[in-house]
């Protein structure tokens, strides 16, 4: 499996926190994901990032923060959270090249619950 | 990206083949398909990818018919361990970095 860790793990919070989620590769990948999971719909991308510092937005942006400021680490902040922001959350990983197919790696989640 | 359409779920038994078609028929030229499958809690985990014909690894085989218009993901005698959702997708080389879009996929439950 890639290396890639989350944590936490699992997470309580209050409304209005805020929380920051970590993801950490050890496979030197250029691009890192932030994807949320939730009944009903899928993984739907909340943010990505291309590199140091270089990071876009996914169809699920809003409430979300991210920043990378090292290529192992990509960091999720939700600035105030919400309800409606409990979750599962997964990051991935993958070693894209322009024109190629693409392969993405999963870590094993984070669960938050937002009261 | 090409919408995909799996079945929401399927039974199989231990020692049995298992085959489950993904239709795709607004697949583009450049698109090409990946499968995933996800165990309860824990992300997903890749498993095959193809252009057309047949793929086939150490885990799955993967059919795509001439016309690419559906794929089919092969996994050979399964086991308990196998029961997961298992996900379609269609990915545009190139052109959808990040966006993979994992609909609902299929519930696998395989029964001893």
């Amino acid at each position: 499996d890639a290396g890639i860790t989350q944590s936490p793990r699992h997470k309580v919070t209050e409304t209005g926190t805020p929380v920051t989620l970590r993801c950490h590769q050890t496979e030197n990948h250029r691009y890192m994901y932030w994807y949320r999971q939730d009944p009903g719909h899928g993984l739907r991308l909340i943010h990505y990032s291309y590199g140091v510092k270089d990071t876009d937005k996914g169809e699920v942006s809003d409430g979300y923060s991210v920043s990378r400021s090292k290529t192992e680490d990509f960091l999720l902040t939700l600035e105030s959270a919400t309800s409606s922001q409990t979750s599962v959350y997964f990051c991935a990983i993958s070693s894209y090249t322009q024109g190629a197919e693409e392969t993405q790696y999963f870590g094993p989640g984070t669960r938050l619950l937002v009261l | 990206l090409a919408k995909t359409t799996q079945p929401i779920s399927m039974d199989s038994y231990e020692g049995q083949e298992v085959n489950i078609t993904c239709s795709h028929n607004n697949i583009a030229t450049n698109d090409y398909i990946t499968w995933y499958q996800q165990f309860p809690s824990q992300g997903p985990r890749f498993i095959i990818q193809g252009y057309k014909t047949k793929v086939t690894n150490e885990v799955a085989s993967l059919f795509i018919p001439a016309d690419r218009k559906s794929s089919t993901l092969s996994l050979p005698r399964v086991s308990l361990s196998d029961t997961a959702v298992y996900y379609c997708l269609v990915v545009g080389r190139g052109s959808t970095l990040g966006r993979l879009y994992f609909g609902r996929g299929t519930q696998l439950t395989v029964w001893p």
